[in-house]
Formats: structure tokens, C-alpha cells, sequence
């Protein structure tokens, strides 16, 4: 089946860093999805991405869905101690979503 | 606008008693619902999807078993819980062809 690989799996920064994270899938997607889960809740959707090469920005976010449609990238900009919590990407596989394992982001003040 | 509800926020349960867990979604017709569990913090698991009232799809075998007695209500239940059971229990939405799904707030479940 469809395989998402997320990386890294952990992140520790700096407040004020910038952070990039990627998920590769074993096979062509035409949906990438990026999620953010804040500790003890549901994950949120931040950011969709349709078309191969697409990039889009959410605030201080940026993701873009890889032109070889087997990848997709995140990028925050100046990070700030509410951007903690697990980030997730995610694409279609059949009537459901396959999810990656996450990125788990922690900033140090 | 579109809101899911949970219910309850917390639950602890003895091994071998009963366990429903309720999923409601307002806003929208004809959702197709799913339930997750997540363990440790990490990673979602899909339980079980349904795309109308009554059709369940499960995707892993368990202890469990999901419910769609109405088109905006989604149930997951369990006759006899294991210890194994415990976690993070999500529910989400999406709508026709669209793979965007959202979450609601989560069950945390502590089977002791």
C-alpha cells in the first residue's frame, strides 16, 4: 500500500528559526495535505495543494507540492512558541487519507 | 459554518466494560466520517470510515466496531475493552470527493 515517509521526526530550534520538513510517498500523488496538531487536540489543516509545482502560503507558512509528485515540502518562517506540536502531511490513498508519521516540533525561548 | 463535536473529552475504563463513543458533524449533508486512533502522541491510525448511513468500512481488526445510525452521527463501540485500547480517539469529516478531512477534538480513553 501507500507509504508516506516524513522527515525529520523531531525537531528542536530556537525561537525565531526557520524550519523546513518533507514527506516523500512511494507513489504519485495528486492531493498533498499538511496538518498541525496542538498537544492534546485535533489536527488542524493548514495547507492543500492540488497541482504538481503548486506553492502556497498560510501566514508564515509555505508548502509546496513537488514537481515529481511524489514529494512535498514545509517550510515556517521565524518560528514562534505556539508553532510547537506534531506536523503532519498527508495524501490520498482510495477513499481515505494516508497520513505520515509526523514531525514533532519543539522551540527552546 | 461546519462544526464536529466529540463526546466524551475523557474517559476511564475498566478492562472488560463497554465503551460508545459519539461523533456528531453539523453544517453539512452526507459527510463521510472516520475514526482514528492515535497512540503516544504519534501517528494516526484509520479504524473506520463510512461514506453514508449504515456502509462501515474497517480498516483494522479489532476490538472495536463503528456505527452510522444517522447521516451526521457516527458512533465507534466496543463490547469488552482491552488494555490495549487506550488512546486518542479522533473523528473527522470530509465532504464527497475531497480528500481534505477535519478533526474534531479527540477522546482520550485510559482502559486500567
Amino acid at each position: 500500500g501507500q507509504q508516506l515517509n516524513q522527515s525529520p521526526q523531531s525537531m528542536f530550534i530556537q525561537e525565531g528559526e526557520d524550519v523546513s520538513m518533507n514527506c516523500t510517498s512511494s507513489s504519485i500523488f495528486n492531493t498533498w495535505l499538511w496538518y498541525k496538531q496542538d498537544p492534546g487536540e485535533g489536527p488542524v489543516l493548514l495547507i492543500a495543494l492540488y497541482k504538481a509545482g503548486e506553492l502556497t502560503s498560510n501566514g508564515r507558512l509555505t508548502a509546496q507540492f513537488g514537481i515529481t509528485r511524489k514529494d512535498s515540502f514545509l517550510n515556517i518562517s521565524a518560528s514562534i512558541p505556539s508553532d510547537v506540536g506534531i506536523y503532519f502531511c498527508a495524501g490520498p490513498g482510495g477513499q481515505k487519507l494516508v497520513f505520515g508519521q509526523g514531525t514533532r516540533l519543539t522551540i527552546n525561548p | 459554518s461546519q462544526t464536529i463535536h466529540q463526546w466524551p473529552a475523557t474517559l476511564v475504563q475498566p478492562v472488560g466494560s463497554p465503551l460508545s463513543l459519539e461523533c456528531t458533524v453539523e453544517g453539512t449533508s452526507n459527510p463521510n466520517l472516520y475514526w482514528y486512533r492515535q497512540a503516544a502522541g504519534r501517528g494516526l491510525q484509520l479504524l473506520f470510515y463510512s461514506v453514508g448511513i449504515g456502509q462501515i468500512s474497517s480498516e483494522v481488526p479489532q476490538n472495536l466496531s463503528a456505527s452510522r445510525p444517522q447521516d451526521r452521527q457516527f458512533i465507534l463501540s466496543s463490547k469488552k475493552l482491552l488494555l490495549s485500547d487506550s488512546g486518542f480517539y479522533l473523528c473527522a469529516w470530509s465532504v464527497g470527493p475531497s480528500y481534505e478531512q477535519y478533526f474534531g477534538p479527540g477522546t482520550r480513553l485510559t482502559v486500567t
